[in-house]
């Protein structure tokens, strides 16, 4: 059970636009902690694609955008291309009575049809 | 142009130990924090802990505390993650990534997996 909430699975066309949530608490992204989202190619390392919760590292096209309300975060992918097709898992922070530890959401697996 | 690479793949018996290295290249290493990211096979992320090298600094997740050290070694750019009393759940591919200055994780290791099996 991951801190952070995250559908198991979305599809979509390609050339569509697609959002992934990531729900959280008041411990969390609540309580104003940034959200990171990671990009996974099967068997690869996980890459950074979105920080601060709507900022593109270099080099990861404007397709990927993120946003952050409230409890809650959001990936959108638009113009859906086939290489698209991963894993994607959000992150953040959470203030708890053991300290402040990382949390990840338990990831997205995004299907190109 | 960063680079974290990490050891080889290692085959661990229930209750030994394990050591995973990770040598940072392309960057100053006491300029930035490393952590460390767990994932069980076709299983998520699962974030273990991190050091600071240069303050010599580390926090562990709850669900790991006592049995993991991470380290750093600032003369040769390199941390470790030595996990003890391993058991079959902690088969999985162990991550090192280097932390920017948002607290993301914007450079990462290719890796290592760790099988622990009698």
């Amino acid at each position: 059970q991951s801190v952070l909430t995250q559908p198991p699975s979305v599809s979509g066309a390609p050339g569509q636009r697609v959002t992934i949530s990531c729900t959280g608490s008041s411990s969390n992204i609540g309580a104003g902690n940034d959200v990171h989202w990671y990009q996974q190619l099967p068997g690869t390392a996980p890459k950074l694609l979105i920080y601060g919760n709507n900022i593109r590292p270099s080099g990861v096209p404007d397709r990927f955008s993120g946003s952050k309300s409230g409890t809650s975060a959001s990936l959108a992918i638009t113009g859906l291309q086939a290489e698209d097709e991963a894993d994607y898992y959000c992150q953040s922070y959470d203030s708890s009575l053991t300290g402040r530890d990382v949390v990840f959401g338990g990831g997205t697996k995004l299907t190109v049809l | 142009q960063v680079q974290l690479v990490q050891s080889g793949a290692e085959v661990k018996k229930p209750g030994s130990s394990v050591k995973v290295s990770c040598k940072a290249s392309g960057v100053t290493f006491s300029n930035f924090a490393i952590t460390w990211v767990r994932q069980a096979p076709g299983q998520g992320l699962e974030w273990m802990g991190r050091i600071i090298p240069i303050l010599g600094i580390n926090n562990y997740a709850q669900k790991f505390r006592g049995r993991v050290t991470i380290t750093a070694d600032k003369s040769t750019s390199t941390a470790y993650m030595d996990l003890s009393s391993l058991r079959s759940e902690d088969t999985a591919v162990y991550y090192c990534a280097k932390i920017g200055a948002y607290g993301d994780y914007d450079y990462w290791g290719q890796g290592t997996l760790v099988t622990v099996s009698s």
